[in-house]
């Protein structure tokens, strides 16, 4: 499958605790983009890389978000102290240029009990 | 920021009839307008796409026309199949990230 994956597909924690989610793109992609999805919504931007420079993040990513791609292919989204607020759908989609289509990953789903 | 608004919220057609989906913007920037679906627990996956130098594309059963003056594009898909069940997304793209709108929930009954 050559195709945007992430891992793990879905993780349980308890609030408080901190949560590491990968995305590998397509390999010739590079750029890479985090969104989330909450029930009944559509994805929202969280922040983008070209190769592995994080270019734009979004309000959404509080202090507790970070992510990183330091290679410019493989992406981790790191969030720390996690609140039950912050349980969603992460996905991530990598694109070849600026203006081409973005490709999704299947997502990680994230419960914060 | 951007903000895209979708119409209606849920959809219910029979097989083979047309099912039409409106969404408005606001970012006269915007020039790029995909139409992801999304299967219950799938990834959002792409449907068909214009750019703000077309009016209007078509794709076999799909078709998405743009009228950037008034900020309107919209989905139709044709002879809908019950494997068009499914949540559709509007969204805008200026370059970098993408805005989507809140979905429609399409349903096609047999």
């Amino acid at each position: 499958d050559t195709g945007v994956s992430q891992d793990p597909r879905h993780k349980i924690t308890k609030r408080g605790q901190n949560v590491t989610f990968r995305c590998d793109p397509i390999s010739e992609h590079n750029r890479l983009y985090w969104y989330r999805q909450t029930l009944g919504q559509g994805p929202e931007f969280l922040t983008y890389f070209q190769n592995e420079a994080q270019l734009e993040k979004s309000r959404l990513l509080s202090d507790r978000f970070s992510a990183e791609r330091p290679k410019g292919s493989f992406s981790t989204l790191e969030i720390q102290r996690t609140e039950q607020g912050d349980s969603a759908m992460y996905l991530c989609a990598s694109s070849l240029t600026r203006t081409d289509t973005q490709y999704f990953g299947p997502g990680t789903r994230l419960t914060v009990l | 920021g951007e903000n895209v608004e979708q119409h209606p919220s849920t959809l219910s057609v029979q097989e083979g009839d047309s099912a039409v989906i409106k969404c408005t913007y606001s970012d006269s920037a915007s020039n790029y307008f995909p139409w992801y679906k999304q299967e219950l627990g799938k990834r959002p996956q792409l449907i068909i796409d214009i750019r703000s130098n077309v009016g209007e594309k078509k794709d076999q059963r799909i078709a998405v026309t743009l009228n950037k003056t008034a900020k309107h594009f919209s989905l139709h898909i044709t002879e809908t199949q019950p494997e068009d069940s499914a949540v559709y997304f509007c969204v805008t793209g200026g370059g970098n990230k993408l805005t989507f709108g809140t979905g429609t929930q399409l349903k096609v009954e047999l």
